[in-house]
């Protein structure tokens, strides 16, 4: 059995500043964890996948995310926020899908 | 182009009625799965399939039941017994199971009037 919790259903940033969008996890197995993002009228799509390679896992549109064993936590971050990542980010353990959290971004 | 379709992209249902969600991928996957969104709620697993003529239920399988006669194909039939069937409902597919990369349709959005 797996579950996840995403800490924040809502997170508003600056363009230019840092994105920090958090995870927690609990999972029976070894975790499979995914982050996916779904832009307004469209399909979900995969940002980035932890394979137990490395714990910094980098994906696309520059984004990445740190698995951290002791704390169950995955949390996605991205150095600079741009207006097209306006989105909403989901973490993923196997096929449970967190609540999603929704990210603002202004000018 | 390889990728998974869902038609119709929107559906309307009388209350009462039973409707069926296409879902096909061409990926030659042999895990699909079917969602339900819900603002607020993410996704919830409502069935997954990981090989032909097999399936399990998911989180919130009452109301709902699937076929997989094909390895291509995957549908959905929301029941009358499904009590709150208005919903955006999403197919996925991976090569595997779900320790696999899943890759989504476009989702069908069902109001039922």
């Amino acid at each position: 059995a797996q579950s996840v919790t995403q800490l924040d259903s809502h997170v508003s940033v600056s363009e230019g500043t840092p994105v920090l969008l958090r995870c927690n996890y609990s999972s029976s197995y070894s975790p499979s964890l995914f982050w996916y993002v779904q832009h307004p009228n469209k399909g979900l799509q995969l940002l980035l996948k932890y394979t137990s390679a490395a714990t910094l896992v980098k994906g696309i549109n520059g984004f990445e995310a740190e698995f951290k064993k002791s704390e169950t936590s995955f949390h996605l971050t991205k150095p600079s926020a741009h207006m097209s990542d306006a989105a909403e980010y989901f973490c993923v353990v196997r096929d449970t899908f967190g609540t999603g959290t929704r990210l603002q971004v202004t000018l | 182009d390889g990728g998974i379709t869902q038609s119709p992209k929107y559906l309307f249902r009388k209350e009462g009625q039973n409707v069926t969600l296409s879902c096909e991928q061409n990926l030659n996957h042999d895990a699909m799965y079917w969602y339900r969104q819900d603002p607020g709620q993410g996704l919830r697993l409502i069935y997954y399939s990981q090989i032909v003529n097999d399936f399990q239920k998911g989180d919130i399988a009452e109301g709902y039941s699937v076929s997989r006669e094909k390895k291509e194909s995957f549908p959905l039939t929301v029941t009358s017994a499904q009590k709150n069937p208005t919903a955006f409902y999403l197919c996925a597919s991976s090569t595997r199971g779900s320790t696999d990369t899943q890759y989504f349709g476009p989702g069908t959005r069902l109001t039922v009037l």
